[in-house]
């Protein structure tokens, strides 16, 4: 299964942009990058996901770069509600539907 | 729409004692899956099902670890016999279908095992 690589932490301010970076060097063609993010106590909630161009939706944007082997998501101003832990996941969208979940980054936004 | 429901919440047991984990899936998702959340670190798949046919269970410890879907609906996760290093977050979650990119994940069961 490919691999991802993500920071362990990051730290923001609130009504800031955030960029959490994602490296995914051993990336197939078939394989989608999926973002998800876990709040405390909470379940993961699925975030974003795209193949090759870049994706926004009401909750982040994700920017895939044109080699394919790194992604960022972008939250356009954080809030307190973000402080979460982010995780970047390849997924095979045409095979398995099986998501392999890392260690993910941790997300902390002061006021 | 109501989210993916689990019970109980918490749950501690001593070691050696059996537990079940009980989970009710978004209305009309086909797909359900488990997985296994050890403090610090992502969580991991142990079981996968869609309707109430087994898709993946290649994590699944199957000599203490069991779960069944029946009827394509509700599922239950038993542990029997524990041990310590059960203790984790057992999550739950649901899909309507596999090719779909959302999974849908309820609160999850803190089992600690002592």
């Amino acid at each position: 299964d490919a691999k991802t690589t993500q920071p362990n932490s990051m730290e923001s301010n609130e009504e800031e942009p955030v960029h959490l970076p994602c490296n995914h060097s051993t990336i197939s063609g078939t394989d989608y990058i999926h973002w998800y993010r876990q709040l405390p106590s909470q379940g993961p909630e699925y975030v974003i996901h795209g193949l090759t161009s870049n994706v926004n939706n009401r909750m982040a944007s994700l920017a895939i770069a044109e080699d394919r082997k790194s992604s960022t998501l972008i939250l356009h101003r954080a809030t307190l509600r973000d402080a979460a832990v982010y995780y970047c996941i390849l997924r095979d969208d045409g095979g398995t539907d099986k998501l392999i979940f890392g260690t993910g980054t941790r997300l902390q936004v002061f006021p | 729409e109501a989210g993916v429901a689990q019970s109980p919440r918490y749950k501690i047991i001593e070691k050696r004692q059996s537990v079940a984990f009980w989970c009710n899936p978004i209305s009309g998702h086909a797909t359900l899956y488990w997985y296994q959340q050890i403090l610090g670190q992502g969580p991991k798949l142990l079981i996968q099902f869609q309707n109430n046919g087994v898709v993946d269970d290649s994590q699944l410890p199957k000599d203490r670890f069991s779960a069944e879907r029946l009827k394509g609906v509700d599922s239950t996760l038993k542990i029997q016999p524990a041990k310590l290093e059960d203790s984790a977050v057992y999550l739950c979650a649901s899909s309507p279908d596999r090719l779909r990119p959302e999974q849908f994940f309820g609160p999850g069961t803190r089992l600690t095992v002592l």
